[in-house]
């Protein structure tokens, strides 16, 4: 168990809809990043939260927004969805911002019907 | 950016044997971390190996950032090491970019 707790586990939802996956980070982590995973695309950063603030952005599609809350755990929205969008959104948290080790949580998987 | 490649994309090994995976980068690194992705999918973090050489019980892991690259050792090798394994760098204490990973798989 890496400490860091995404959900939910699993979500199938219609094209065109919304959904938000949510983030808790490891007790004392202020740094939380999310990840995408497809088939065709790998691993793929999508955007860096630190203490609040965004910090790094990565290949985040418009339709998709994220943010960090006071209490720190993060929330990534995705809109309109397309098939493509079909994959597993990782979370992973981190103490600082660099030289840290990054823990990722177990993943949330998304299909897009 | 920043380009990381690993080698070799597939290895399928008998149980008892030993491995070797390569990570080679190509700028200096912050921060370059190894990971396993089980079946399951999980993500499960090896060594966070900027520079030197660590040991975790059969795994063992050398990074020369002078020359851009890391080794992943793997020794007797069991039917649960099986996934892919992952290398990942941050050349900017921004986020981690990855590698397409080595599909090993170890057969009984």
């Amino acid at each position: 168990d890496s400490g860091v707790t995404q959900t939910p586990k699993h979500l199938i939802t219609a094209t065109g809809q919304r959904v938000t996956l949510r983030c808790s980070p490891r007790s004392g982590d202020l740094s939380v990043y999310w990840y995408q995973q497809s088939l065709d695309q790998g691993l793929q950063f999508l955007i860096q939260y630190y203490n609040g603030e965004e910090r790094a952005k990565g290949n985040i599609l418009e339709r998709f927004s994220a943010q960090q809350f006071p209490d720190l755990h993060s929330e990534l929205n995705l809109s309109s969805l397309e098939l493509g969008d079909s994959a597993l959104y990782f979370c992973a948290s981190s103490v600082g911002v660099g030289g840290n080790t990054i823990y990722f949580g177990e993943g949330s998987w998304l299909t897009v019907v | 950016g920043i380009q990381v490649e690993q080698s070799p994309p597939d290895l399928i090994l008998q149980e008892g044997a030993n491995s070797t995976l390569r990570c080679n980068f190509s700028d200096s690194v912050n921060n370059l971390q190894w990971f396993h992705q089980n079946p399951w999918g999980q993500l499960i973090n090896l060594f966070y190996i900027p520079s030197g050489t660590k040991q975790n019980g059969r795994l063992s892991a050398t990074t020369v950032a002078t020359e851009r690259y890391s080794l992943l050792y793997i020794s007797s090798s069991q039917t649960t090491d099986s996934g892919v394994y992952f290398c990942a760098v941050d050349p900017n204490n921004n986020d981690m970019r990855f590698g397409a990973g080595t599909r090993l798989t170890v057969k009984p």
